[in-house]
C-alpha cells in the first residue's frame, strides 16, 4: 500500500471559488507530480517538482498553481474554479527506495465545478 | 517532445485467453519502462517494470518484453481473469539518475475480460 494521500476524494464547488487539493507522502520521495485525467483515460502531466522549492509546469497547460515548501507536501491550488476545471486530479511521487524508481499514485480527487 | 503511443485503446478478451498491449516510445534515451494498472475509482498502481538492459521480464501471469532497437515494449497477460479488467498504462522514463526523468505515459488501454 502506497503512503501517498490525497484529500478530498470528491469535491463539488461553485464557479469562482478558490480551492486547494492536498497531496502528502510519507516515503521521503523528492519527486512529486500532478496529473489531470479526463474521462477518456489519458493522464496529462500538469505540474511536477524535483524537491523543496522546485516546481515546473507540465506538458498540459493548466491554470492551477503548486507549491513545494516541504518534501512531503505538494498542494495544488485553483484561484478561481471554472466548469472547464472539472476533472480527476492524480498526485504521484517517486524516489529511490531500495533501488526502485517506482512512482506511487494517490487515490485521486474528483473535482466538479458547477 | 517525448511521447509514448499505446495500442489498442480498448481490448475485450474471454476469460482464460491472453491479452497483449503494445507501446512505442520516441525518446531513445529512455531506459525504464513501467506498466500501471488502474482500477475504477483508484489511482494507477505499478504491476511490472523493465529496464533497458533486459529484454524480457515475467511475474506469474504477467510478462513484459522490450525491443530497444525498434523502441517497442509490450505487456502480455496470460490466463486472463475477470479481476484483470482495468485500464492499463505503459510509460517510459530516462530513469532516476538526473532531473530529466519524467514518466511519459501512454494513452491507456481499457481491458475487459468477459467471464
Amino acid at each position: 500500500e502506497a503512503d501517498i494521500y490525497q484529500t478530498p476524494r470528491y469535491l463539488v464547488i461553485g464557479t469562482g471559488k478558490k480551492i486547494t487539493l492536498e497531496c502528502s507522502q510519507t516515503m521521503g520521495h523528492d519527486k512529486m507530480y500532478w496529473y489531470q485525467q479526463d474521462p477518456g483515460m489519458e493522464l496529462h502531466l500538469i505540474h511536477y517538482s524535483y524537491g523543496v522549492n522546485s516546481t515546473e509546469k507540465g506538458d498540459l497547460s493548466s491554470e492551477s498553481t503548486v507549491s513545494r515548501i516541504r518534501t512531503e507536501h505538494f498542494p495544488l491550488t485553483l484561484e478561481s474554479a471554472r466548469p472547464s476545471h472539472t476533472s480527476q486530479y492524480l498526485c504521484a511521487s517517486r524516489g529511490r527506495v531500495g533501488g526502485s524508481t517506482e512512482a506511487f499514485f494517490g487515490q485521486g480527487t474528483r473535482l466538479t465545478v458547477v | 517532445g517525448e511521447n509514448v503511443e499505446q495500442h489498442p485503446s480498448t481490448l475485450s478478451v474471454q476469460e482464460g485467453d491472453s491479452a497483449v498491449i503494445k507501446c512505442t516510445y520516441s525518446d531513445s534515451a529512455s531506459n525504464y519502462f513501467p506498466w500501471y494498472k488502474q482500477e475504477l475509482g483508484k489511482g494507477p498502481q505499478l504491476i511490472i517494470d523493465i529496464r533497458s538492459n533486459v529484454g524480457e521480464k515475467k511475474d506469474q501471469r504477467i510478462a513484459v518484453t522490450l525491443n530497444k532497437t525498434a523502441k517497442h515494449f509490450s505487456l502480455h497477460i496470460t490466463e486472463t481473469q475477470p479481476e484483470d479488467s482495468a485500464v492499463y498504462f505503459c510509460a517510459a522514463s530516462r530513469g532516476s539518475g538526473g532531473a530529466t526523468n519524467k514518466l511519459i505515459f501512454g494513452t491507456g488501454t481499457l481491458l475487459a475480460v468477459q467471464p
